[in-house]
Order: C-alpha cells, then sequence, then structure tokens
C-alpha cells in the first residue's frame, strides 16, 4: 500500500523561481493538509482541504498555494520561492472530515532549499 | 494564545522506562495527540487521549490529565529503535493541531 506519495523528495531552487510539490494519496481520505517542519519548531500547517473542490489557510499560508480537484491529489505551489520557505515539507491525509481528530497519515517529506 | 511545552531533548538507557511530558494551552480541548518521528522520516501516529487517565499500548501507554493540562508519553523496555523525536500535539476547541517542537529521545547502550 502506497498511502501518501510526495514529490520530489528534495529540491534545491534558486530564489524567485516558481514550484510545485505533489502529493497523492490512495486512501480516499477526505481531509488532507500540507505542514513545513523547521528545526526547533512544531510543524505549522500552511494550507489544508477538508474535502475535495474546498480549501483553507493554515497558521502560515503566504506565499504557498494549494488546490483540490480530486480526492487523491493536493499540490501545494510556490509561486516565487524566497530563502525563508527553505523548509521540509510534509503532505498529511486523515479520514476525519471535520479535521482535528483522526490519525494522521504523513507524506515522507520534501526537503527544499531555496537559494 | 495557545501553546504546547514538551522538553527538547531527553537520554535514557537501553531497556530502561523513560517519561516525555507535555503540558499544553489551547482554546478549547479535544484531545491529545502523541506521534513519533525517527530522523530523516515522517511521523507515526502512537496514540489520542481524550479522556482522562492512561492508556496502554504495549510497551508505549500515554497519560491524560485534562484538568492539569498535562500529558506524558511512557515508554518501557526501551531499546535502541525508540531513539527518534517525540511530537505532542493538543487539538483546539475548531479542531485545528496545535504542535509541540518535539522532544529528541536518546537512547544510549
Amino acid at each position: 500500500t502506497a498511502g501518501i506519495t510526495q514529490a520530489p523528495t528534495s529540491q534545491i531552487l534558486a530564489a524567485g523561481r516558481s514550484m510545485t510539490l505533489r502529493c497523492t494519496q490512495d486512501m480516499r481520505h477526505n481531509a488532507m493538509y500540507w505542514y513545513r517542519q523547521d528545526l526547533g519548531l512544531g510543524l505549522r500547517l500552511i494550507h489544508y482541504s477538508n474535502t475535495a473542490g474546498t480549501t483553507g489557510k493554515g497558521e502560515v499560508p503566504d506565499g504557498y498555494s494549494v488546490s483540490r480537484a480530486n480526492t487523491d491529489d493536493f499540490p501545494l505551489t510556490l509561486a516565487s520561492a524566497v530563502p525563508s520557505q527553505t523548509s521540509v515539507y510534509f503532505c498529511a491525509s486523515s479520514d476525519s472530515v471535520i479535521g482535528g481528530t483522526g490519525e494522521l497519515f504523513f507524506g515522507e517529506g520534501s526537503r527544499l532549499t531555496v537559494l | 494564545g495557545q501553546n504546547i511545552d514538551q522538553p527538547t531533548e531527553m537520554t535514557a538507557t537501553e531497556g530502561a522506562i523513560v517519561q516525555i511530558n507535555c503540558t499544553y494551552q489551547t482554546s478549547g480541548f479535544n484531545g491529545l495527540f502523541w506521534y513519533q518521528q525517527h530522523a530523516g522520516e515522517a511521523p507515526t501516529f502512537l496514540s489520542y487521549n481524550v479522556l482522562d487517565g492512561l492508556e496502554e499500548k504495549g510497551r508505549f501507554s500515554s497519560f491524560l490529565s485534562r484538568s492539569k493540562g498535562y500529558s506524558y508519553l511512557l515508554l518501557k523496555e526501551l531499546q535502541m529503535k525508540d531513539s527518534a523525536s517525540y511530537l505532542c500535539a493538543g487539538v483546539d476547541s475548531n479542531y485545528q493541531l496545535i504542535w509541540g517542537a518535539g522532544t529528541k529521545l536518546i537512547i544510549k547502550p
């Protein structure tokens, strides 16, 4: 079982360039999330989607956009990358529609370096 | 504001017992999660507590006291593979997860 697949695993990006991190799940979960993880800080929610066709802003949404055209895919786009977006990005899903009380299943992460 | 506090790092000996504490301040409360994260890997679910008391799951147990805003994760019979970061996350009234920075657990032989 694949679970959640993220791509790319790692990427170095020049500041000002755009980048899309891909996330696909095969568990038919309604809710999907994008987090960033930085040293010394807890996971911070960027954007979320409770069901296909809807998205919402998390704690740190600026500079990022998402779409949820179908249940399985939840791509995260950086329109114009800045060095402060250097981080490890995790995609996650949950079968809890309202979010928060369902177990989260995480992808393996995408390590992004913006120079 | 909302906050999750847990120690940054702990060290324990193989075969021993270790308790990782977590205190939380959230607007409303709908439960508390513990996740395990090995270095360079994704977090994986360990436990979810919403009622007071201790829940045991093999070598791992999780405790919650809602009146004290406190939880702990208890790991028994420590193994080297338990070396990892342990993430505490509270669920607020809007069902949003508030994450702690994680506790790095180092196991020594």
